[in-house]
């Protein structure tokens, strides 16, 4: 079995401050780590993955993510937060042999400008 | 360019109504996947397509069958629409390699009436 928990379901933040957002999982195996976005009535939009190789990854629009094998975290984070930045994220991890998602619940992030 | 693509964006039926939604790529990804998602919450997987071989998952209702006439297309039929089946349905495909991304449409909106 897999799943993602993501502890905070907001994260409110002012602009230009760091935005960190939660994610922890449980794999069999080595996981195989996701971070999508999605704003209001779109689809999810892929942000960055962990497959393997160096621990800190980054990704589109400046995030970035590190993956803690020992935590079992993949915390998404971006060093200074936009208005823009303000929707809805979430976590998702697979097996190395399967290809089906398992998505944590989401966290609603919101910048203040 | 959008690269999956959901028809429509906004659907409307009335109670028990048979409805279609509509997903087609142009990525040439083997694999397509019919989510249903309710108000902000994780995506729930109903089904997948590898290639041609149906997959359902174990808790999708009867109600729900798909169909995929070629690599291109696949579509969600709802047999009997019930008021609880108003959500955003997502469409994703991804490519069976070692990382696997799966890339979203924008979702079709369905309300039941």
């Amino acid at each position: 079995a897999q799943s993602v928990a993501q502890p905070e379901d907001q994260v409110n933040v002012a602009e230009g401050n760091p935005l960190t957002v939660k994610c922890t999982y449980s794999v069999s195996g080595n996981p195989y780590l996701f971070w999508y976005v999605q704003y209001p009535n779109r689809g999810l939009q892929f942000l960055l993955k962990y497959i393997t190789g160096d621990n800190l990854v980054k990704g589109s629009y400046g995030f970035e993510a590190e993956f803690n094998k020992s935590q079992t975290s993949f915390h998404l984070k971006k060093p200074s937060a936009l208005v823009s930045d303000s929707a809805l994220y979430f976590c998702a991890v697979r097996r190395s042999n399967d290809y089906k998602l398992s998505f944590g619940a989401g966290t609603t992030v919101t910048v203040r400008a | 360019d959008a690269m999956v693509i959901q028809n429509p964006r906004y659907q409307v039926t009335q109670f028990g109504k048979p409805v279609t939604l509509s997903c087609s790529q142009t990525l040439n990804h083997n694999v397509m996947y019919w989510y249903q998602q309710k108000s902000s919450q994780a995506p729930k997987l109903l089904f997948h397509y590898y290639d041609k071989d149906f997959n359902n998952e174990a808790d999708t209702p009867d109600n729900f069958q798909s169909r995929r006439p070629n690599t291109s297309f696949c579509f969600l039929d709802i047999r009997s629409p019930g008021l609880g089946d108003a959500a955003m349905y997502l469409c994703a495909t991804s490519r069976v390699t070692s990382e696997g991304i799966q890339y979203f449409g924008a979702g079709t909106r369905l309300s039941v009436l």
